[in-house]
């Protein structure tokens, strides 16, 4: 059963950098056919995808984000990690790490909670 | 990108009913829809992928169809523990997307 855990800042200062990571245990991060992806939600809405990284290091960034935002993977340590900068009030919300298999999105973090306010 | 709709936005329901809960692609997306259960504070949960296959451990009152660009989510008699927000997914494209949601509440 893998288990995703989100770590990081919950309070980030405005046009500074967002960074998180997510470390995976109870499977291998190396995994073929695994993408590792993060979600976020914003306060009282709906899901938004923010891209994924392949344990290679390949990504995909969502369009509306990808100007700021970094991804990479470190297998060694089964995390991967997200960056997002100069961060407005905008990109306030709970993110998710999640895992997209050919099952779909399985499993999930539980999520945290990420404030940008100076 | 492609657009995902869901309908109602929100229903009211009680114990025992037969609910559905309909989402409408932008283009054709062939089966690849999944959809997903979320309660207050906690991170969704995986119900079914390829539109119509439950995840392991889902309970058989879900129940999932369509192809193409139209799809339903049937929860055939309502639980206490299934009233929450239930979102449709696209992966057959990236970005993925999501759909805006359903609230389901009691009646």
């Amino acid at each position: 059963q893998v288990q995703l855990q989100e770590s990081g800042p919950g309070l980030v200062k405005p046009s500074q950098t967002l960074a998180l990571t997510c470390t995976v245990s109870g499977g291998s991060i190396t995994r073929a056919g695994h993408y590792w992806t993060w979600i976020r939600q914003h306060p009282g809405k709906g899901l938004e995808w923010i891209g994924y990284i392949y344990s290679s290091g390949t990504t995909y960034y969502n369009p509306s984000l990808e100007s700021r935002l970094t991804m990479s993977v470190d297998t060694s340590k089964s995390q991967y990690s997200l960056k997002l900068s100069s961060v407005t009030a905008a990109d306030t919300a709970v993110y998710y790490c999640a895992l997209e298999d050919p099952y779909g999105l399985k499993y999930w973090g539980q999520g945290t909670l990420v404030t940008v306010s100076s | 990108d492609i657009q995902m709709t869901q309908s109602p936005s929100s229903l009211s329901a009680s114990v025992g009913d037969r609910v559905t809960i309909t989402c409408r692609a932008s283009q054709g997306i062939y089966n690849y829809v999944a959809w997903f259960q979320q309660k207050p504070g906690k991170a969704p949960k995986s119900l079914m992928f390829g539109a119509s296959n439950l995840q392991s451990g889902v309970p058989s009152r879900f129940s999932g169809s369509g192809s193409g660009t139209d799809f339903t989510l049937t929860i055939s008699s309502l639980q206490p523990e299934d009233f929450a927000t239930y979102y449709c997914q696209q992966y057959d494209s990236y970005p993925r997307t999501f759909g805006p949601g359903t609230k389901v509440d009691v009646k």
